[in-house]
């Protein structure tokens, strides 16, 4: 079964700080991987997509990578700053039969002043 | 402007009232999902249909029903409410299935 693995399931930082947050995925054959930005009560709003072929995608202060060998992403956010507190979701697609997405269950990520 | 439409945002009911919860999209999307979201367990998906008179179980189907007669609308119903479907939900969109997918408000529920 397709699965999808976020880590750390919850994260508090000080303004300023980056941090990394992680996505383990088994989603076979992949086709692309996603980053999604939730804020509470609302619905998530993309941030990043990747292909198998990319390694790298920027979006601001946020910064996506990608391993396709090892099925690792991760999203490293720069300088971060209050309103970045919501929860990051990791959405990953297949190809073929499995192009359905299968959703990671998020980092909640909390920015203290 | 380009939008996900649910309705309503907020409903409180009691169990085994029959309710519908309706879901639009000006976008021309040929995929539309109904997910649900509960503390821990991150977006869970109940339905979706990949076009016009095309649905399918997601993960958690137990409950509901959808359906998809025109190609912006996709409603979920739930015939018999019960309080374990007490929940946050989510309908969203997208050109097709592997697609970035634009999530409406997202309609709070209760069932007493």
């Amino acid at each position: 079964k397709n699965q999808v693995e976020q880590s750390p399931q919850s994260l508090i930082i000080l303004e300023g700080k980056n941090c990394t947050l992680q996505c383990n995925y088994t989603v076979s054959p992949f086709s692309n991987l996603r980053w999604y930005k939730q804020d509470t009560g609302r619905g998530p709003v993309s941030l990043t997509i990747m292909t198998f072929s990319e390694n790298t995608k920027s979006n601001g202060r946020y910064t996506a990578t990608l391993d396709a060998d090892t099925k690792q992403s991760s999203l490293h956010i720069t300088a971060s700053q209050l309103s970045d507190s919501a929860s990051y979701i990791c959405v990953v697609s297949g190809s073929g039969g499995s192009y359905i997405p299968t959703f990671g269950r998020g980092t909640s990520l909390i920015v203290h002043p | 402007e380009a939008q996900v439409t649910q309705n309503p945002r907020y409903l409180i009911t009691v169990t085994g009232k029959k309710l519908t919860v309706t879901c639009s999209q000006n976008m021309n999307h040929e995929y539309m999902s109904w997910y649900r979201q509960d503390p821990g367990l991150g977006l869970r998906q109940i339905y979706y249909s990949m076009n016009v008179e095309v649905t399918d179980k997601g993960d958690v189907p137990e409950g509901y029903k959808v359906s998809r007669k025109e190609k912006r609308n996709f409603p979920l119903i739930l015939e018999s409410p019960s309080p374990n479907q007490t929940s946050l939900y989510f309908c969203a969109s997208s050109i097709a299935g592997a697609d970035t997918q634009y999530f409406g408000p997202g309609t709070r529920l209760t069932v007493l």
